[in-house]
């Protein structure tokens, strides 16, 4: 069965910082997908991401940016100069190719002081 | 685009009486999801709807009952409210469950059991 860790519960940071979420798979399929979801304090979950397992390609966007690394078995998430409005809960998914179902992990709490 | 749209925001019930949550998507997507989400463990799925039609149980499916009215709506039903049910609830979709597709969440429904 697969399992998604996030080993950080949550992070505290002064804006301006940069910041890592941490996220650790373990699967057993050849092809799966990861993903990265934010849930702000309104409550509502919005995709950030997401990556196939023939991709390896590090991915950035403006202060945003993604490792994945399939030797570790991790898709690291890291926001440069962060701001307050980055305060959120970042949930990290992985799915196996031909499943519906999603293993999230359990999401780590970014809280960015001003 | 509404995107996916869940009612009621709020619900508090007493224990053993039931209730329906309803959601609904606007984006022609095949397949459609309920989580809950507690405090310290992320997102557990319900139960899941591939495409119309058909419905599968998820990780924590006890106690709930779904159905997949057409291909926009998809409800959840409790039949007998229990205080461990008090939750968070999320509808999700997604285009086609099994390939690279991210999931579209709902802004989610409270819901306190007394």
């Amino acid at each position: 069965a697969q399992k998604v860790t996030q080993a950080q519960t949550e992070i505290s940071v002064v804006e301006k910082e940069d910041v890592t979420l941490d996220c650790v798979y373990e699967t057993r399929d050849t092809t799966y997908y990861l993903f990265w979801y934010k849930q702000p304090p309104s409550g509502e979950l919005v995709f950030l991401i997401r990556r196939n397992s023939f991709d390896e390609q590090n991915e950035i966007s403006g202060r945003y940016s993604w490792n994945f690394q399939k030797s570790t078995s991790s898709f690291n998430f890291t926001i440069t100069a962060s701001q307050v409005v980055d305060s959120a809960v970042y949930f990290c998914a992985h799915k196996a190719g031909g499943s519906y179902i999603p293993t999230f992990g359990r999401g780590t709490s970014l809280i960015v002081h001003p | 685009n509404a995107g996916v749209t869940q009612t009621p925001k709020f619900q508090v019930l007493k224990t053993g009486q039931s209730m329906t949550l309803q959601c609904a998507q606007d984006m022609n997507h095949n397949s459609m999801y309920w989580y809950r989400q507690d405090p310290g463990m992320g997102l557990r799925l319900i139960y899941y709807s591939a495409s119309e039609g058909t419905t599968d149980k998820g990780e924590v499916p006890n106690g709930y009952n779904v159905s997949r009215l057409n291909k926009r709506e998809f409800s959840l039903r409790l039949e007998s409210a229990a205080p461990s049910q008090t939750s968070v609830y999320f509808c999700a979709s997604s285009p086609d469950g099994t390939v690279y597709n991210e999931q579209f969440f709902g802004p989610g429904t409270r819901l306190t059991v007394l």
